[in-house]
């Protein structure tokens, strides 16, 4: 089974209004990683979090981690027509399977302008 | 460019044939992932290769598949008799490989297959 599951799956926002989407998984990580994926195109790597870190910034993403909760949350401010995509969470498990990613079925982001 | 890259992007094949994806990473990469993707669904986890090496194959690789990467650098992955179940994308990504650390993996475009 996958072990990341987002949520919601989908998620329609007006331009200018942020968008929240959140990641629950199973076991321990040794990383979490957010993707966005236009549709039918390849995955682009927005931000890595590490196990012992709580929150990360890049430009108008913040995301956050809670290990006792097993979850994450990805925070797009001031959303744009261009961030319309579908955004998957995915779990590094460390260990032997070092750099084996497990994904989520992913939230698919709709941005009306 | 310097990002991964496959070929082709699109193949529409019968049932019963063979086909081979190719995938060039990014070149100073020592690891390279294959991942499937159906519709609605996130990348699923194939196989993987550090330098020439095939590390790991998930259950998910039937004895129909086969991946190769014989020189540390490109990739190719071959299904055999291709079943209509196999039509998906096929994603390859790749990382730097330093060993005990966590990287991020660059993916490419796909390789989107239609079995009929």
């Amino acid at each position: 089974s996958q072990q990341g599951e987002e949520d919601p799956q989908a998620l329609s926002i007006q331009e200018g209004e942020n968008a929240t989407m959140n990641c629950s998984y199973k076991t321990s990580i040794n990383n979490l990683q957010w993707y966005r994926q236009n549709s039918g195109r390849g995955l682009v790597h927005l931000i890595l979090i590490r196990s012992n870190e709580r929150e990360k910034h890049s430009g108008r993403l913040r995301v956050t981690l809670d290990t006792s909760k097993k979850s994450s949350s990805l925070l797009i401010t001031a959303s744009r027509a261009a961030d319309t995509a579908s955004y998957f969470c995915a779990t590094d498990v460390g260990g032997s399977t070092l750099g084996r990613l497990y994904f989520g079925r992913g939230t698919q982001l709709t941005v009306w302008p | 460019d310097t990002g991964v890259s496959q070929d082709p992007r699109h193949k529409i094949t019968k049932r019963g044939q063979n086909v081979t994806f190719r995938c060039d990473p990014i070149s100073e990469h020592n690891r390279l992932y294959w991942y499937r993707q159906t519709l609605g669904q996130g990348p699923e986890f194939l196989t993987y290769f550090q330098n020439e090496a095939q590390l790991e194959k998930s259950r998910l690789l039937s004895d129909r598949f086969s991946a190769e990467r014989p020189k540390g650098s490109f990739s190719t992955l071959e299904i055999q008799r291709t079943e209509q179940g196999d039509s998906a994308m096929y994603l390859c990504a790749s990382s730097l490989g330093i060993a005990g650390n966590e990287e991020t993996q660059y993916f490419g475009p796909g390789t989107r297959l239609l079995v009929l």
